[in-house]
């Protein structure tokens, strides 16, 4: 079965700044994707970027990259010049690859806890 | 990615009732999703829900106490039924996108409180 680890429940960061978030993953297959998602007070789960596991270049989206390491099964996500608006729960999450079937589950770690500080 | 709507957004209810959530998405899709996520904690799925057919419950979760229905494939409910506290958390509805269709895309959510 896989599983997603997000080993850090809370992290802040001043305003500007850059910030990591880490995530790691456990399976046994090979076509699969990842994903970052924020959810802000609103509740609103927002999609950030994806990752295709088959893809060696990692994602950017404006001020948000992530750091793929297939591997190490690591998939970190990088804020760059961090915003009050930032602030929110971060949660990875894995889907298998669709040849695995239409039903495949989109699994959650248990999320970090971003405050961008003033 | 698909826009989607959620009725109500939020509701207070007695413990014994029911409440159905609406979920209406802009476009057709095959396959709905439905989400709890207790206080502080992340999401688990509840169910999937293909129109025309008896909806794909998880481990945990049962038909009599979380009824879904897909009436046509822009729409879906769900209800949650004989409520007690434990049930207050909030409900997401999601469908699936992108190119290949991967990407899951989530509603606001209803936030429900159960005394």
């Amino acid at each position: 079965a896989q599983t997603v680890t997000q080993s850090q429940p809370e992290m802040s960061v001043q305003e500007a700044e850059t910030v990591t978030l880490s995530c790691t993953y456990d399976t046994s297959e090979n076509n699969y994707y990842l994903f970052w998602y924020k959810q802000p007070p609103s509740r609103q789960m927002i999609l950030v970027i994806r990752q295709e596991a088959y893809k060696q270049q990692n994602a950017t989206e404006n001020r948000f990259s992530v750091n793929f390491q297939k591997a190490a099964k690591s998939f970190s996500l990088k804020i760059s010049d961090s915003q009050l608006g930032d602030t929110a729960m971060y949660f990875c999450a894995f889907m298998k690859g669709m040849a695995g079937g239409a039903t495949n589950k989109l699994i959650f770690g248990t999320g970090t806890l971003l405050a961008v500080q003033p | 990615s698909a826009v989607i709507s959620q009725k109500p957004s939020r509701d207070i209810c007695q413990r014994g009732t029911s409440l159905t959530i609406q979920c209406q998405v802009d476009s057709q899709v095959t396959m709905m999703f439905w989400y709890r996520q207790q206080p502080g904690q992340s999401l688990t799925l509840i169910a999937t829900a293909n129109q025309g057919s008896e909806a794909t419950y998880e481990s945990g979760f049962v038909i009599d106490k979380f009824p879904i229905s897909r009436p046509n494939l822009t729409f879906s409910t769900l209800t949650v039924s004989n409520m007690s506290p434990e049930d207050s958390s909030i409900y997401l509805c999601s469908v699936r996108g992108g190119p290949t269709g991967e990407t899951q895309y989530f509603g606001p959510g209803t936030r429900l409180l159960v005394l």
